[in-house]
């Protein structure tokens, strides 16, 4: 079955920054758009970032536009979040997930999450 | 910007019929998907592109998207459907993800 999994969570004090990465594996990672989904502890879903199967187009949600940086490597199977100038709403378990091959946004295989804290 | 409404709480008796309501301006034009999420879970996609089901997710799962209103309605339920339920849109006017902010279903 499709898997994902991602690493590189930790704490961090403010300002600091953080790469977190999710190795896929049982697909054809090279085929599939792909997105990080951010949860802070206890609230909702809130979407972090998109990139493109061939990496050309990226999206970003305002709140993160300018300090985080999505990229891809489709050789090693692995999708990263460098994590920048990092504040302490931006702590939450990230997630990485595959998208629905020509259905935009819908995810049908997340990873289990990687825990960001930043604090001082 | 775009927003998604959502309930923030649904009861319903095991057996009968939840229906979990997402509202947006014209929402009937976009592509609807919805998830679950259980407990220090991740989320499961169960409705994408308004009502299609990924493989494995029972029949009783269903969507429906028209004029501002999308829907997730629950037949049958059972105490394993008690979890939160998020729906989600892509808006090519911004090109962002949208989450709904989520509804509890609590299965009384």
């Amino acid at each position: 079955e499709v898997q994902l999994v991602e690493s590189g969570g930790g704490l961090v004090q403010p300002g600091g920054s953080l790469r977190l990465s999710c190795a896929a594996s049982r697909f054809t990672f090279s085929s599939y758009e792909l997105n990080w989904v951010r949860q802070a502890p206890g609230k909702g879903l809130e979407w972090v970032s998109y990139i493109s199967s061939s990496g050309d187009t990226i999206y970003y949600a305002d709140s993160v536009k300018g300090r985080f940086t999505i990229s891809r490597d489709n050789a090693k199977n692995s999708l990263y979040l460098q994590m920048n100038s990092l504040r302490a709403e931006d702590t939450a378990v990230y997630y990485c997930a595959r998208e629905v091959r020509a259905v935009p946004a819908a995810c049908d295989y997340w990873g289990q999450g990687t825990l960001v804290t930043v604090s001082s | 910007s775009y927003v998604l409404t959502q309930p923030p709480s649904v009861s319903v008796a095991p057996g009968q019929t939840a229906r979990i309501t997402c509202g947006g301006n014209n929402i009937g034009s976009k592509s609807v998907h919805w998830y679950q999420q259980k407990p220090g879970q991740a989320p499961v996609l169960v409705v994408y592109d308004d009502s299609d089901r990924p493989s494995g997710i029972p029949e009783r799962f269903s969507g429906s998207n028209s004029g501002n209103t999308a829907t997730l309605t629950i037949s049958r339920v059972e105490a394993g459907d008690e979890a939160d339920y998020y729906c989600q849109v892509w808006d090519s006017s911004s090109d962002h993800v949208l989450f709904g902010g989520g509804t509890k279903l609590t299965v009384l």
